[in-house]
């Protein structure tokens, strides 16, 4: 089983500032990662696939990168409204699935 | 719109069974693959299961194998969970989630139901 590792697990930010969130694979899986977010008491929303092709809708705030068994998820201007839970989640081993464990960006 | 809506939660002892469904609408159901995810109270995402478009192949995690199945009825447009054998640790909200690209080989998920909560307690 491929495993998704996050770091870090939480963060404190402010608005405006450059969040960034890590995510590592256990073996190589080729750009096949998703990033999920998810507000308290509600289901997830995907923002990005292929590791860097933003889903329609989401704001260009949002942006990621990464290669082999490294990938980031980048917020360049953090909103008000992005205080969230972020997960990874990798699909090159699909149907096999694994996310990561989850990044909470709270308020500082 | 797209719509997954998921019921059949609720609370049974350890060791019962229940059956979760997900009413699906906005979207041909017969094309996409579709998944249950669980989130255990104030835990990540777990993959649960997945079942190919037609019906044709279906794939579970460790955690449930050899207890849980999944099914869908293309003609009812409705994704199912036998849960069967339920643990403790079974507890969770469990979401329907619809894979992005029809007939695809990739899953990832752009549309998900609001979730329904298992609780598993004597």
């Amino acid at each position: 089983d491929i495993q998704m590792t996050q770091s870090p697990s939480s963060l404190s930010a402010s608005v405006g500032d450059r969040v960034t969130i890590t995510c590592r694979a256990s073996q190589g899986i080729s750009n096949s990662l998703a990033w999920y977010q998810q507000k308290p008491g509600k289901a997830p929303k995907l923002l990005l696939y292929a590791a860097s092709r933003l889903e329609s809708g989401v704001p260009s705030r949002f942006s990621g990168s990464g290669s082999g068994t490294d990938y980031t998820l980048t917020i360049s201007s953090l909103q008000p409204e992005d205080f969230a839970t972020y997960y990874c989640q990798q699909y090159y081993s699909t149907p096999l699935l694994t996310f990561g464990g989850g990044t909470k960006v709270e308020i500082k | 719109q797209v719509q997954l809506v998921e019921s059949g939660g609720g609370v049974v002892q350890p060791g019962g069974s229940l059956r979760l469904s997900c009413a699906a609408s906005g979207f041909t159901f017969s094309s996409y693959g579709m998944h249950w995810v669980r989130q255990a109270p104030g835990k990540g995402l777990e993959w649960v299961a997945f079942i190919r478009y037609d019906g044709s192949n279906k794939y579970y995690a460790d955690s449930v194998k050899g207890r849980f199945t999944i099914s869908r009825d293309n003609s009812k447009n409705t994704l199912y969970l036998q849960m069967n054998s339920l643990r403790a640790e079974d507890t969770a909200v469990y979401y329907c989630a619809k894979d992005r690209v029809d007939r695809g080989y990739d899953s990832y998920f752009d549309y998900w139901g609001q979730g329904t909560l298992v609780t598993v307690s004597s």
